[in-house]
C-alpha cells in the first residue's frame, strides 16, 4: 500500500532563510506521480508540482526547488529566501498509475516565516 | 485558468440532517474526486468517479455517502444522515488523465 511520510510537522524560519521541507513516500509501483501542495490560511489546496517517477530531473521554480531521488524514495521541497507569504501548510501527495488513481497525501508541514 | 467551483463555501447544519455538498469541475475532465479534511489533519480521500459511477472509495465512505453527476456538469456529495464527526472541509477535484488534479476551494461543514 502506498503510504507518504512528512516528518517535520511544524517548522519555524526566519524571513530569507531557506528551509527545506522532506517528503518520503513508499510504493509497490513503479510508476506514479507525486506532487506538491500549499494550503493557505485561507484554507484552499494550490498546486505546486507534479514529477513523474520516470523524471529524476530537480527542477527550479524561482524561489521553490524539489529533489527527487528514487534511491531514497524522498521528494523534499526547497524554499529559498523564505517569504512572509509562504506561511502555510505543505502537502506532499503520492498518485500511483496507470489510471486517474486518487492522491495519498502527508500529514502536511506547517511553515511559519517570522519576520 | 480554468477552476473547480463548490458551493457552499460554509454549511452549518444539525446533526441528522442531511447535507449536499455541490462541485463544478472543469468541463473536459474525466475523473472527479471528493476530499475531506478534518480541521488541522492530512486530506484523506473518500471516493473517486469515473464514467459516471465509483471507480473507488475509502473506507470512510460508508453507506451515508453518496456521489452523483446529476448532469454534464455537476458533481454533488450527499450525507444523508450527518454526525458530529462528520465536521470537516470537503474537496472537491478533478483531473483529466491523472497527470495534474485541481482542487476546489473547499466547502466547511459544521455539525451542531
Amino acid at each position: 500500500a502506498q503510504k507518504v511520510t512528512q516528518a517535520q510537522t511544524e517548522i519555524s524560519v526566519v524571513e530569507k532563510e531557506d528551509v527545506t521541507l522532506d517528503c518520503v513516500y513508499e510504493t509497490r509501483d513503479t510508476t506514479y506521480y507525486l506532487f506538491w501542495y500549499k494550503q493557505p490560511p485561507s484554507g484552499e489546496l494550490v498546486f505546486l508540482i507534479r514529477r513523474n517517477s520516470f523524471d529524476e530531473q530537480n527542477e527550479i521554480s524561482g524561489r521553490y526547488s524539489w529533489n527527487f531521488q528514487k534511491s531514497t524514495s524522498s521528494f523534499n521541497f526547497t524554499i529559498t529566501a523564505s517569504q512572509v507569504v509562504d506561511s502555510a501548510v505543505y502537502f506532499c501527495a503520492l498518485s500511483e498509475t496507470p489510471g486517474a488513481n486518487n492522491l495519498f497525501f502527508g500529514t502536511g508541514t506547517r511553515l511559519t516565516v517570522i519576520p | 485558468e480554468p477552476e473547480v467551483t463548490q458551493t457552499p463555501s460554509h454549511q452549518v447544519t444539525q446533526m441528522g440532517q442531511e447535507v449536499i455538498l455541490r462541485c463544478v469541475p472543469i468541463s473536459n475532465h474525466l475523473y472527479f474526486y471528493w476530499y475531506r479534511q478534518i480541521l488541522g489533519q492530512k486530506v484523506e480521500f473518500l471516493v473517486s468517479f469515473y464514467n459516471n459511477e465509483i471507480s473507488e472509495k475509502s473506507e470512510i465512505f460508508d453507506d451515508q455517502f453518496s456521489v452523483e453527476r446529476p448532469d454534464g456538469s455537476n458533481f454533488t456529495l450527499k450525507i444523508r444522515s450527518t454526525k458530529l464527526e462528520d465536521s470537516a472541509m470537503y474537496f472537491c477535484a478533478s483531473t483529466l488523465r491523472g497527470d495534474g488534479y485541481t482542487f476546489g476551494s473547499g466547502t466547511r461543514l459544521t455539525v451542531v
